[in-house]
């Protein structure tokens, strides 16, 4: 158990409509990382935040975004959702946010299903 | 275009034996290279890491090496063991601080025992 929380576990939901996927991240850590994989692309990285502001973004769409909350835990927000949304949605956190150089711990990961 | 490569998708070894897995790499601007490992229903799990000033970096069971004139770089496990079966993501970095990690597609691992 890393000590990274995400809710729901798996997620059903159809084309045209938006979701969030909530993530806690471990106690003390400051950063959080949001990652697609998906089955034609892969692990793809799609944004980072530390202690409320964003920090770096990766290959996120413009229907998706998140945010980091004061209590740290962060959500990401997806809209608009096509067939090619359905993949496995991970979140991380580290300490610091020294991307790369610091550990992330990776939660169990939410499985979204665009029907 | 995919600047990280794993062009195994899986590897079966026996247990005791060693595996080593393989990452190439297009970008010549990385310059920090990480390993994960992932188990069914779980997120990755960070393994091992090497900075493009060094060749090789060793943890345990595990040393990575890293060729920057190949661009390539090896995930060495040795000895192999039945609890290392899960799927090896390597993952570059061109920009420590700022820039996004880049993943290859990932290569399974089977140890048999």
């Amino acid at each position: 158990d890393s000590g990274v929380t995400q809710t729901p576990k798996h997620l059903i939901t159809a084309t045209g409509q938006r979701v969030t996927l909530r993530c806690s991240p471990r106690s003390g850590d400051l950063s959080v990382y949001w990652y697609q994989q998906s089955l034609d692309q892969g692990l793809q990285f799609l944004i980072q935040y530390y202690n409320g502001e964003e920090r770096a973004k990766g290959n996120i769409l413009e229907r998706f975004s998140a945010q980091q909350f004061p209590d740290l835990h962060s959500e990401l927000n997806l809209s608009s959702l096509e067939l090619g949304d359905s993949a496995l949605y991970f979140c991380a956190s580290s300490v610091e946010g020294f991307f790369p150089l610091e550990t992330q711990y990776f939660g169990p990961g939410t499985r979204l299903l665009v029907l | 275009d995919q600047q990280v490569k794993q062009n195994s998708p899986s590897l079966s070894v026996q247990e005791g034996r060693i595996s080593i897995l393989n990452c190439d790499y297009t970008n010549s601007m990385f310059d920090y290279f990480l390993w994960y490992k992932k188990y069914p229903a779980e997120g990755p799990t960070f393994l091992i890491s090497i900075s493009s000033i060094k060749d090789k970096n060793e943890d345990g069971r595990f040393t990575v090496f890293l060729n920057k004139s190949a661009k390539h770089l090896s995930l060495h496990i040795v000895p192999s063991q039945p609890g290392d079966s899960a799927v090896y993501f390597c993952a570059a970095s061109e920009d420590t601080g700022r820039r996004a990690l880049t993943f290859g597609s990932g290569t399974r691992l089977q140890v048999q025992p």
